[in-house]
């Protein structure tokens, strides 16, 4: 079964820096992309930043770029999400995802169809 | 970076409803859009993939359109167990990801 467990979420101060990891299981990791997507209370769903499977490419919301910085260990099929001066508005549920993608005539459509349960990050003094 | 806009932002239906959300892109996205449903305190679950790809294991009564910047996400008879909340997702431009803002499907 595939299955993703995000862990490391927690009480953290304003300017604080914490790391969030998600565990793989159950598909060959180092050949798929992976994203993490967060959520703040009561309000929709917003990407924060993507990983190529090699680790090579990386990708970032400007609302993060400079302070998050994504990586993965392909051989601990684990992602990694370093977060660094965070901000009050940083406080969301943090979700991590497994990219897929779709080939059809040589286009190629990504999705995100497996998702961990989350792990709630809290940025208060 | 390429808004998502989403409407209604909530409606009430009752089961065995026809019900349609509408999800339109800022510029142009080709087929680029999935469709999400999440409910309270769980995660999301992928529904509709490349616009009108169903998801496998997801019920046929799911079915999605469109192409350019307008979509739709139709469920053909409601069932107690779609009340949630929908969200659609332009993967076009894949250095910026973006998501619809959400529509709520409530009870009537």
């Amino acid at each position: 079964e595939v299955q993703l467990l995000e862990s490391g979420g927690g009480l953290v101060q304003p300017g604080g820096s914490l790391r969030l990891s998600c565990a793989a299981s159950g598909f060959t990791f180092s050949s798929y992309a992976m994203s993490w997507v967060r959520q703040a209370p009561g309000k929709g769903l917003e990407w924060v930043s993507s990983i190529s499977g090699s680790g090579s490419s990386t990708y970032y919301a400007d609302s993060v770029k400079g302070r998050f910085t994504i990586s993965r260990d392909n051989s601990k099929n684990t992602l990694y999400l370093q977060m660094n001066s965070l901000r009050a508005e940083d406080t969301a549920v943090y979700y991590c995802a497994k990219d897929s993608k779709f080939t059809i005539f040589g286009v190629v459509f990504y999705y995100m169809d497996v998702w961990g349960k989350g792990t709630t990050v809290t940025v208060s003094s | 970076d390429i808004q998502m806009t989403q409407s209604p932002s909530s409606l009430s239906a009752s089961v065995g409803d026809r019900v349609t959300i509408t999800c339109r892109a800022s510029q142009i996205i080709s087929s680029y859009l999935n469709w999400y449903q999440q409910k309270p305190g769980k995660a999301p679950k992928l529904l509709i993939y490349a616009a009108s790809n169903l998801q496998s294991g997801v019920p046929s009564r799911f079915s999605g359109s469109g192409s350019g910047t307008d979509f739709t996400l139709t469920i053909s008879s409601l069932q107690p167990e779609d009340f949630a909340t929908y969200y659609c997702q332009q993967s076009f431009s894949t250095l910026a990801l973006t998501f619809g803002g959400g529509t709520k499907v409530e009870i009537k």
